[in-house]
C-alpha cells in the first residue's frame, strides 16, 4: 500500500539554524499539508498546498516558514531561523481530493537546542 | 472557525471491557469527521471517517463511531478492548473548503488494564 514518507525521522539543530524537513507524498496525490505536534499537545495545522501554491495557512506559519514542491515527488517545509519553541513533531499529509482521507507520514521529530 | 473538544484527557479500561471516547465539534454545516490513533512515537493512523450517509460508521480494528447532528458529537466505540488498543486517540474535523485543513481535538490517552 502506498504511504507518505518523511526524512529525517529526527533532526537536532541549534537555535537560529535553518532546517528543511522533507516529505514524499503518495504519488498521485494533489493536496499536501504540514502539521505539527508539540510534545504532549494536540496536532496543529500549519499549511496546505495545492497547485503549487499555499491554499491556507495558520497563524503559526509566519514568515520564518516556507513550503516548496521542488519536483514531482518531494514536498518540503523550511524553517529559516529555528527557535526553541519550534521543537515538535512535524507531520506531512496528502490526499487526492478534498473529500478524501488525509494520509499522514510517520513524522520528523525536530529538536532545537 | 471549527473546533473539536475531547472532554476526556485520560481513560483507563480493563481488557475486554467496552470503550466509548467522546468527541464534540463546532461547525456551522455538516463537517467531515475523523478518528485517528497514534501509538507512542508513531504517526497518525486513520480509524474511520464520516462524510455523509449512514451515521454509524465502521472502522478498522473493530472500532465504530456514530455521528449525532443534534448533539454535535462523533463518539468512538469498541465493544471489547484489547491491550494493543492502548494509544492516543484524536478526533478531527475538516470542512470542504479549498484548504480542507484538519482541526484536531486535544486527544484522549487510553490505557488498558490487564
Amino acid at each position: 500500500e502506498p504511504e507518505v514518507t518523511q526524512t529525517p525521522s529526527h533532526q537536532v539543530t541549534q537555535m537560529g539554524q535553518e532546517v528543511i524537513l522533507r516529505c514524499v507524498p503518495i504519488s498521485n496525490h494533489l493536496y499536501f499539508y504540514w502539521y505539527r505536534q508539540i510534545l504532549g499537545q494536540k496536532v496543529e495545522f500549519l499549511v496546505s498546498f495545492y497547485n503549487n501554491e499555499i491554499s491556507e495557512k495558520s497563524e503559526i506559519f509566519d514568515d520564518q516558514f516556507s513550503v516548496e514542491r521542488p519536483d514531482g515527488s518531494n514536498f518540503t517545509l523550511k524553517i529559516r531561523s529555528t527557535k526553541l519553541e519550534d521543537s515538535a513533531m512535524y507531520f506531512c499529509a496528502s490526499h487526492l481530493r478534498p473529500t478524501d482521507t488525509q494520509y499522514f507520514g510517520p513524522g520528523t521529530r525536530l529538536t532545537v537546542l | 472557525a471549527q473546533s473539536v473538544t475531547q472532554p476526556d484527557i485520560h481513560i483507563t479500561v480493563s481488557e475486554g471491557a467496552s470503550l466509548e471516547l467522546r468527541c464534540n465539534y463546532s461547525y456551522g454545516a455538516t463537517p467531515y469527521l475523523f478518528w485517528y490513533v497514534q501509538s507512542p512515537g508513531q504517526g497518525l493512523q486513520l480509524l474511520l471517517k464520516y462524510f455523509s450517509g449512514d451515521t454509524l460508521v465502521q472502522g478498522i480494528k473493530g472500532f465504530e463511531a456514530e455521528f449525532k447532528r443534534s448533539q454535535s458529537s462523533f463518539n468512538l466505540r469498541k465493544p471489547s478492548v484489547h491491550w494493543s488498543d492502548a494509544a492516543e486517540y484524536f478526533c478531527a474535523v475538516a470542512t470542504n473548503n479549498a484548504g480542507n485543513m484538519l482541526t484536531f481535538g486535544g486527544g484522549t490517552r487510553l490505557m488498558v488494564k490487564p
